[in-house]
């Protein structure tokens, strides 16, 4: 049973506009969320970042909103740009268990020119 | 520049035979981990390890185990390897502040076909 979900695989988006990926979550132990951002034949890099403490947290373009008790996360790029075209995975850890961090499936964003 | 290098970017293997996956990072990391990624199943976490000779099992450890040796090198072994182990693997590090709050670092993968 997954833990942390992605239920679109993908997602296309024209330039200039925003992108909303969606992620969902079971555990109510998690207390911190990351995004990961993939291209193809490359390892994940970091992206941005939420701690539980929190429910919105910015960087240049990268939103992410968290709903603790709708167990929600999002994450808006505005405006998008081709180059965000990437497999994008949304993660997350519990405090309790060491620095232990379960993924979401992905979802695939493709940004139109 | 935090760099974690894995030692194959493709592998090709028999069924049965016993697989090495190497991985070293330079940023002096506590925590390593193994993960592999299938489409529509995300990264799934393997093994990790908190500090040398320290270990973990992940959500998928059955037919892998690991050796962490040194602090900077993370291996996985495949005992023997079969076709459904035929996947894309990461292995990624982080600092151990043991409060769940690092970014992890990864390596570029390591596609192995076993055939």
């Amino acid at each position: 049973d997954q833990q942390v979900k992605q239920n679109s695989p993908s997602l296309s988006v024209q330039e200039g506009r925003i992108s909303i990926l969606n992620c969902d979550y079971t555990n109510s132990m998690f207390d911190y969320f990351l995004w990961y951002k993939k291209y193809p034949a490359e390892g994940p890099t970091f992206l941005i970042s939420i701690s539980s403490i929190k429910d919105k947290n910015e960087d240049g373009r990268f939103t992410v909103f968290l709903n603790k008790s709708a167990k929600h996360l999002s994450l808006h790029i505005v405006p998008s740009q081709p180059g965000d075209s990437a497999v994008y995975f949304c993660a997350a850890s519990a405090m309790t268990s060491y620095d232990k961090v379960i993924f979401g499936p992905g979802t695939s964003l493709s940004v139109i020119p | 520049d935090v760099k974690v290098t894995q030692s194959s970017r493709y592998l090709v293997k028999r069924t049965g035979e016993k697989v090495f996956l190497e991985c070293v990072q330079d940023m002096d990391h506590e925590n390593m981990f193994w993960y592999r990624q299938d489409p529509g199943l995300g990264l799934r976490l393997i093994y990790f390890s908190y500090d040398v000779k320290m270990k973990e099992k992940g959500d998928i450890p059955e037919g892998y185990s690991v050796s962490r040796e040194k602090k900077e090198r993370f291996s996985l072994i495949l005992e023997s390897a079969s076709t459904n182990q035929t996947s894309m693997y990461l292995c990624a590090s982080s600092f151990g502040t043991g409060e769940g709050h690092t970014e992890a670092f990864f390596g570029q993968g390591t596609r192995l076909t076993v055939v």
